[in-house]
């Protein structure tokens, strides 16, 4: 099946720094979707993707849909405490309609005081 | 806001027995999806079901797992006889693609229901 390989696995910053993180994929994807979840929850939905070089932001949060299809960055601007969580990508074929999503294995933020 | 909701929020079952987990999706939507993720790894689909049948499935949904929509707005996995390996949590998604081929789907999940097998 489609794998997909985020990194980094973990990151470890201060408060106030900007943070980022990729996704990439030895195949296409349509549709790329960011998520975070924070323990013991489901994920939530942070940025959806549809559209090949598509940039879009939601409050700190900025996202890019790679050129080729085969990649997605997200990047946070000024980390606060409430960043903390398990960030993950998903990619999905379609773009529409009963397509699962893949996953990637998660980018774990930890904000240090 | 509208909200995928699952229950229970925790099942602990012994191995063998059959379990239910429910969901009730958002309620205009139309695309509804299963998925688990065992724990400290990342989210795996297990199937898709549109108007009233499976649309697609993973290689982890074999036949020991089974989907139905009862009602109007239930949504529900079935593990017909649970083993150890099925302990994780699931996770119920929906979107509304509306049946549009070529779209926007944007999955929304729910909180997840964490399941024990002993």
């Amino acid at each position: 099946g489609q794998q997909l390989n985020q990194s980094p696995q973990s990151m470890f910053i201060q408060e106030g720094e900007d943070v980022s993180m990729n996704c990439t994929s030895s195949s296409i994807f349509n549709t790329w979707l960011w998520y975070k979840q924070d323990p013991g929850e489901g994920p939530v939905l942070l940025i959806a993707l549809y559209k090949a070089g598509e940039l879009t932001s939601n409050g700190r949060l900025t996202a890019q849909f790679g050129i080729t299809r085969k990649d997605s960055f997200l990047n946070i601007s000024a980390s606060i405490p409430s960043d903390v969580g398990i960030y993950f990508c998903a990619g999905q074929y379609s773009g529409g309609g009963a397509d699962g999503l893949t996953f990637g294995k998660g980018t774990h933020l930890i904000i240090q005081p | 806001e509208p909200e995928v909701t699952q229950t229970p929020s925790h099942q602990v079952t012994q191995m063998g027995q059959e379990v239910i987990l429910r969901c009730v999706p958002i309620s205009n939507h139309l695309y509804f999806y299963w998925y688990r993720q065992i724990l400290g790894q990342k989210v795996e689909f297990l199937v898709s079901f549109y108007n009233n049948e499976i649309s697609e499935k993973s290689e982890i949904f074999d036949d020991q797992f089974s989907v139905e929509r009862p009602d109007g707005s239930n949504f529900t996995l079935k593990i017909r006889s649970t083993k150890l390996e099925d302990s994780a949590m699931y996770f119920c998604a929906s979107s509304d693609a509306s049946g549009i081929p070529i779209g926007p789907d944007t999955q929304y999940f729910g909180p997840g229901t964490r399941l024990t097998v002993l």
